[in-house]
């Protein structure tokens, strides 16, 4: 069975220091989301992709968040720099997109941990 | 920001019996849909319900919708210790229909 994959399962980085993070989502699905967890609440959508194109960051702190797509497939997050209230799961979920299914597939997140 | 709010915050039950959680959200929307997360892992989708269906059934999961009180349930039958978990409603933006605003979760422990 297709899966979302993301590296690294776990991140453990000093504040101030740069910290990315890499997902692949499930093949042929155009849109792709990332979200940011804390711990004991629900996730909180940080970026939408559908294919290379942002639809909505509304949610993704500019100052110091980056997110891209480049070719539609494979996506980087990145954090630069990282803050202590950053520390949280990153999860990436993708869906087939263009309004054939609004069901979302989640992968193993990124715990981070800014110390 | 969450859209939705989850009732009980916690659930403690045995095995076999049923589980019932609720979801309360604020906005029109386009669909609600119930995912699972195991502990410290990624969500796992369940099921969906659009806006204008009123009940849905997967399984042993049951999903209610009322949109004029803006609320959702999930009946889980015949629980089992597999089903421990925490459980999120997401909503759909009537906007951008694949955009989803989850809830705070309920937190569902089973016994033996």
């Amino acid at each position: 069975e297709a899966e979302v994959a993301q590296s690294p399962r776990y991140k453990i980085t000093e504040k101030s220091q740069a910290v990315a993070f890499w997902c692949d989502p499930i093949s042929g699905h155009a849109t792709l989301y990332w979200y940011r967890q804390i711990l004991g609440q629900g996730p909180e959508l940080l970026v939408q992709f559908q294919d290379e194109s942002v639809v909505d960051d509304s949610q993704l702190p500019k100052d110091r968040f980056s997110a891209e797509r480049l070719k539609g497939v494979d996506s980087t997050l990145k954090i630069q720099p990282a803050e202590l209230g950053d520390s949280a799961m990153y999860l990436c979920a993708s869906s087939l997109g263009g309004g054939r299914s609004y069901e979302q597939y989640f992968g193993p997140g990124t715990r981070l941990t800014v110390t | 920001s969450q859209q939705g709010e989850e009732d009980p915050q916690a659930l403690s039950i045995q095995e076999g019996e049923n589980a019932t959680m609720n979801c309360s959200y604020k906005t029109s929307i386009n669909n609600l849909q119930w995912y699972r997360q195991n502990s410290g892992r990624g969500l796992v989708h369940l099921i969906l319900i659009r806006s204008n269906e009123r009940e849905k059934h997967s399984g042993r999961l049951r999903v209610t919708l009322d949109t004029s009180k803006k609320s959702s349930s999930l009946l889980i039958t015949a629980s089992r210790a597999a089903d421990t978990a925490s459980y999120f409603c997401a909503t759909g933006d009537t906007g951008t229909a694949s955009k989803l605003t989850f809830g705070t979760g309920t937190r569902l422990q089973v016994t033996l």
